[in-house]
């Protein structure tokens, strides 16, 4: 089955700087890849996904990026604020399979 | 996007008895899932909710300890049975409209057991 690795498990950084998330995949047929935001005492919530057929996709602040053929995805984040402070789960999934496999998830602390 | 309404929001239960945790969405939708998610972890899958009929579990779980019902296509229960301290946990719901879109996820349900 798919494994997702996702590093690194904590990051701190400075309110304005940037934060990059990393993930690894093993499946090639995995096809969709979102990405969640989840504040303490609350579910996971969607803030971006990317497709197998783009290389990267902006929203805002934040923006994903993929290489298939290193099967690897990664989020960043730039001018970061102290609300982005949460953890940060990955996720791939493949056609045909509606169940996305998480990443272990990473704490983002932005301090002011 | 469908909005997933979980309750309750949390409880704390004594040891050896059940909860029954329910998850509401506003409109229909293919799938729902349950996820358990323990302190500090990712999300692990329990089931999927069929609607209809019997639910499918991962590995590791079993329809004794976790039974799901699904009545129709925008409701479903999760029931923590027999419970034990270990049991304590995270617990979600969440939908999908199907293969390769997006699944959202409700609040969860904060679940202590002493």
């Amino acid at each position: 089955g798919e494994n997702v690795e996702q590093h690194p498990s904590t990051l701190s950084v400075q309110e304005g700087d940037s934060a990059v998330i990393k993930c690894t995949y093993s499946d090639s047929a995995s096809n969709y890849f979102p990405w969640y935001k989840q504040e303490l005492g609350k579910g996971p919530q969607l803030i971006i996904d990317i497709r197998s057929n783009v290389g990267e996709k902006k929203d805002q602040r934040i923006a994903v990026t993929l290489n298939k053929t290193a099967k690897h995805f990664s989020l960043h984040i730039t001018e970061t604020q102290p609300e982005d402070s949460a953890v940060y789960f990955c996720a791939a999934s493949k056609g045909g399979s509606y169940i996305p496999t998480f990443g272990r998830g990473t704490s983002l602390i932005v301090h002011p | 996007s469908a909005v997933i309404s979980q309750k309750p929001s949390r409880d704390i239960c004594q040891r050896g008895t059940s909860l029954t945790i329910q998850c509401q969405v506003d409109s229909q939708v293919t799938m729902m899932f349950w996820y358990r998610q323990q302190p500090g972890q990712s999300l692990t899958l329990i089931a999927t909710a069929n609607q209809g009929s019997e639910a499918t579990y991962e590995s590791g779980f079993v329809i004794d300890k976790f039974p799901i019902s699904r009545p129709n296509l925008t409701f479903s229960t999760l029931t923590v049975s027999n419970m034990s301290p270990e049991d304590s946990s995270i617990y979600l719901c969440s939908d999908s409209q199907g293969s390769g879109t997006e699944a959202f996820f409700g609040q969860g349900t904060r679940l202590t057991v002493v």
